[in-house]
């Protein structure tokens, strides 16, 4: 069965940066798209951005931009999502999900991630 | 981007009855609509997408359906393991959008 398995709890300082994954079991991890989304404390979710790990193309959030950068290892079929110059307002949960194949590319996540919560705090 | 706004805030109902969640967006996303449903402690569940479609595995009690730039999410004969958030997400186009989200919650 599919399941995308995230790191755990961290807790960081301000102006670092931290690098959160999502470990991909169940289906062919180079055939469909990763999307990571936001989920502020007592907020809705937000898209951050796709990586296709069958090429690493990546697609971002003009928001996200320059924040996060999305990589993959296909050795491990494990998606990363490095946050940098971290402030307070990154303090949130992090999801990823799975999205459309390259052969039926679709936009929804069909499968996610329990979510990785970041603390940003000195 | 495509605003997405989504009602009631809060929702209060009762094992058995059925209730209504919406969500507007601010223009067209063709049927590219998809609702959530996520709850404490468990990964965030697709209900439905392209606005009607139900997800595989999903009962049938959830129903999805469109009206313009209208979308509802219906789920009928409430079951205790229903209650959480629902959110809806447009994917019709970059960036994609979710709403602010609906507590569902047992009166």
């Amino acid at each position: 069965q599919v399941q995308l398995q995230q790191s755990g709890t961290e807790l960081v300082k301000p102006a670092s940066s931290v690098k959160i994954s999502c470990r991909a079991s169940g289906y062919t991890f180079t055939d469909y798209y990763i999307h990571w989304i936001r989920q502020q404390p007592g907020n809705g979710l937000e898209w951050i951005g796709w990586i296709y790990p069958g090429d690493g193309n990546t697609k971002y959030n003009q928001k996200f931009a320059g924040k996060a950068t999305l990589t993959a290892d296909t050795s491990s079929s494990t998606a990363y999502m490095q946050l940098s110059s971290l402030t307070s307002e990154d303090s949130a949960v992090y999801f990823c999900g799975r999205g459309g194949a390259y052969y039926a590319s679709y936009w929804y996540f069909d499968f996610w991630g329990p979510g990785t919560m970041v603390t940003v705090s000195s | 981007d495509v605003q997405m706004t989504q009602s009631p805030y809060n929702l209060a109902a009762s094992p058995g009855e059925s209730v209504s969640i919406n969500c507007k967006a601010s223009k067209s996303i063709s049927k590219y609509l998809a609702w959530y449903h996520q709850k404490p402690g468990k990964a965030i569940k697709l209900l439905i997408y392209d606005g009607s479609t139900l997800q595989s595995g999903i009962p049938s009690r959830f129903s999805g359906s469109r009206s313009g730039t209208d979308f509802t999410l219906t789920i009928r004969s409430l079951e205790p393991e229903d209650f959480g958030l629902y959110y809806c997400q447009q994917h019709n186009e970059y960036p994609f959008t979710f709403g602010s989200g609906t507590k569902l919650e047992i009166k």
